[in-house]
C-alpha cells in the first residue's frame, strides 16, 4: 500500500518568506508526527496529532511554526518569516497505534 | 525524565563481521522500544519493535534486538554485516504515560560505516 508522502521533496526559500510543507499519512492512521532533523543530528520532535484530541505542540521552537491537520488526514506545517536556522529536513510520520511510526521521505528546506 | 542514550556516535565494522549497537533508556512507564534505520537521503524505516513477551525480537534485514529490563537496554545486533547496512541507526522509546501524550523519544543516532 501507499506509504507516507511529503511534498515538496526540496524547498529553497529566501529568508523572511513563509513556507508550507505537506504530509499525506497512511490511510487510517490516527496519529501524525512532525520532526525536524538538522544536518548530522537526531530527530527533534515538533508536533503530534492524535485523532480529534488537541495537538501536542510542545516541540514547536517558536511561534513562527504552526501546523494543522484537516479531516484527520493531511497535515500542513507552516513556517512564517523563515530564518536560516530553519534549514533542515522536516520529517512526517504516521502511526496506527502503539507508537509504531511510519516515516515519509522528508522535505529538505534550505533558507538562503 | 524520559531519555534515550546511544553511547556510540560512530562505529566502523568490516563486512561480514558481527555488529552490536547499544541503546539505553530511561522511561517512567512500561517501555515500547524501537530501532529505526535511515539510509542517506532517506526517511526512517522501522527495523524492529518490542512491546512485550519474548525479550529477543527479530526484525527485518537480519537484525535482532534484546530487551534487558534490569539494564534498561535494548541493543541491536546482526551476526554478519553487509555493505548495504551502512546507515544511521536510531533507538526510540515510547509507551502509555498517565501524564503526557503518546510521545516517542528518539536517541541521537549511531552512524555505521562498513569497510569492504
Amino acid at each position: 500500500g501507499a506509504g507516507v508522502s511529503q511534498s515538496p521533496s526540496n524547498k529553497v526559500t529566501e529568508k523572511g518568506k513563509d513556507v508550507e510543507l505537506r504530509c499525506d499519512p497512511i490511510s487510517g492512521h490516527t496519529a501524525l508526527y512532525w520532526y525536524r532533523q538538522s544536518l548530522g543530528q537526531g530527530l527533534e520532535f515538533l508536533i503530534y496529532f492524535q485523532g480529534n484530541s488537541a495537538p501536542d505542540k510542545s516541540g514547536l521552537p517558536s511561534d513562527r511554526f504552526s501546523a494543522e491537520r484537516t479531516g484527520g488526514s493531511v497535515s500542513t506545517l507552516t513556517i512564517q518569516r523563515t530564518q536560516q536556522e530553519d534549514s533542515a529536513v522536516y520529517l512526517c510520520a504516521s502511526s496506527p497505534s502503539l507508537y509504531e511510526q511510519y516515516f515519509g521521505p522528508g522535505t529538505r528546506l534550505t533558507v538562503t | 525524565a524520559q531519555s534515550v542514550t546511544q553511547p556510540d556516535i560512530h562505529i566502523t565494522v568490516s563486512e561480514g563481521a558481527s555488529l552490536e549497537l547499544r541503546c539505553n533508556y530511561s522511561y517512567g512507564a512500561t517501555p515500547y522500544l524501537f530501532w529505526y534505520v535511515q539510509s542517506p537521503g532517506q526517511g526512517l524505516q522501522l527495523l524492529l519493535k518490542y512491546f512485550s513477551g519474548d525479550t529477543l525480537v527479530q526484525g527485518i534485514k537480519g537484525f535482532e534486538a534484546e530487551f534487558k529490563r534490569s539494564q534498561s537496554s535494548f541493543n541491536l545486533r546482526k551476526p554478519s554485516v553487509h555493505w548495504s547496512d551502512a546507515a544511521e541507526y536510531f533507538c526510540a522509546v515510547g509507551g502509555p504515560m498517565k501524564t503526557s501524550y503518546d510521545k516517542v523519544i528518539f536517541g541521537p543516532g549511531t552512524s555505521l560505516s562498513v569497510i569492504p
